[in-house]
């Protein structure tokens, strides 16, 4: 069954350093995203992405925050210089359609730990 | 008032009951709701999804909606160990361009062997 794959499962940095995560959504998906989970909090989305460019942005996604699809495949989120706060799950997702059949499905995620 | 209220619980049920989980939300643009089940450290993994009040049946697996008082449902029947899990309800709404979930806190769920 396709699936959403990230890397690295584990990611640990110090504050202050540029760290990138990435996805490999679903192949035949067209709309991708980042959510965020801080520890004991709620889902939160970050960002959604179509057709090379950001379709929506949450308060939380500010110029600290980059994605990119830099080939057919890959799907990243920058985190430019990281906070202490930035700590948590980051989940990729990816949906074949937008509106109505916006089924989205979830990676495993990358755990981001800021020292 | 927050957009999605779940119960946190924890609840914690003998293996072979009936589950209710339930979510309550303010916005009525939501109109396309799921569910989804979150094991410890992992993803969220979809199980139902649905857009219209009523019921959606997916084998041990029921959700319900009720636009009319922005309340949804997820049953399980012949709860299992297995089911053993974080449940999060998710809701979008249906505006152009806009295709994010807006999540409740989720349910944790323990059932007892």
């Amino acid at each position: 069954e396709p699936e959403v794959t990230q890397t690295p499962s584990h990611q640990v940095t110090q504050m202050g350093q540029e760290v990138i995560l990435r996805c490999v959504p679903i192949s035949n998906h067209l709309y991708f995203y980042w959510y965020r989970q801080i520890l004991g909090q709620k889902v939160e989305f970050l960002v959604s992405f179509y057709n090379n460019e950001i379709s929506e942005k949450s308060e939380i996604f500010d110029d600290q925050f980059s994605v990119e699809r830099p080939d057919g495949s890959n799907f990243t989120l920058k985190i430019r210089s990281t906070k202490l706060e930035d700590s948590a799950m980051y989940f990729c997702a990816s949906s074949e359609e937008g509106g109505a059949k916006n089924i989205q499905y979830f990676g495993a995620g990358t755990r981001l730990s800021v020292l | 008032q927050k957009e999605v209220e779940q119960d946190p619980g924890p609840l914690s049920v003998p293996e072979g009951a009936i589950v209710s989980l339930n979510c309550t939300y303010s916005n009525s643009a939501f109109q396309y709701f799921m569910w989804y089940r979150q094991y410890s450290r992992k993803g969220p993994e979809l199980l139902m999804y649905t857009y219209s009040s009523g019921n959606k049946e997916d084998g041990r697996f029921t959700a319900q909606v009720d636009k009319s008082s922005k309340y949804i449902s997820l049953f399980i029947r012949d709860s299992q160990p297995s089911d053993s899990a974080t449940y999060l309800c998710a809701m979008s709404a249906v505006r152009a361009g806009s295709y994010q979930l807006t999540f409740g806190k989720g349910t944790k769920l323990s059932v007892i062997p």
